[in-house]
């Protein structure tokens, strides 16, 4: 069965720390993935999407993810965080028919 | 481009009542879709379009809920009669040829 599968339900980082959010999915073809974020009150914005080339995608606010095959893994991540970047992040993937599937989100705190 | 826009923002009804929300997307979208987000379940797919034409409504949960898309600028999502399970965070999306979704801002719906 399709699935993804965000392990961190909350992940708590000092401002300027690195970060890394986690993302596995389950999927019999090439996917089409994606990093949403979703700020308190707010629909979910596209931070980075992977079609295929190159592995490591860089996105917008200073995200990339890194599309690893063999792990079917797609990890969110970022240098230094700033205390901004607190909101809940959704993993999908999608089939070529667009109907994604969503992680169930990880939720980010950041420390001053 | 002012993105998807929805309405109403934030929605009180009583039990029994009809409700509808309304979804314009992205000109140039030919894809549009419908998510319900709830604290248990998370981002649940109700229904998509493509090119106006209702594709898969296999995730509308009962009866109840209904959708339209009458022109590629207008769709509804509505709610006859509704129930305090019903509350919830409803999205509109749009994308072009399913590239990455673009979120609304989101109804926020309260059935009391």
């Amino acid at each position: 069965a399709q699935s993804v599968t965000q392990p961190d339900i909350h992940i708590t980082v000092s401002e300027g720390a690195s970060l890394e959010l986690r993302c596995n999915y389950s999927y019999g073809a090439t996917p089409y993935l994606f990093w949403y974020v979703q700020s308190p009150g707010q629909g979910l914005q596209l931070l980075l999407k992977y079609f295929s080339g190159d592995t490591l995608v860089q996105g917008i606010k200073g995200f990339e993810a890194e599309f690893k095959r063999s792990q079917s893994s797609f990890n969110l991540r970022k240098p230094s965080v700033h205390w901004s970047d607190a909101a809940e992040y959704f993993c999908a993937v999608g089939p070529g028919t667009y109907k994604y599937i969503f992680g169930t989100g990880t939720r980010l705190k950041v420390l001053a | 481009d002012a993105g998807v826009i929805q309405s109403p923002r934030h929605e009180v009804t009583e039990m029994g009542q009809e409700v509808t929300l309304r979804c314009k997307p992205i000109s140039g979208h030919d894809y549009l879709f419908w998510y319900r987000q709830t604290m248990m379940r998370g981002l649940e797919l109700l229904i998509y379009f493509n090119n106006n034409v209702p594709i898969d409504d296999s995730g509308m949960p009962e009866d109840r809920f209904s959708a339209k898309m009458p022109n590629a600028s207008f769709s509804t999502l509505k709610i006859q009669p509704s129930e305090p399970r019903d509350s919830a965070v409803y999205f509109c999306a749009s994308s072009p040829r399913g590239r990455g979704y673009t979120f609304g801002s989101g109804t926020r719906l309260t059935v009391v």
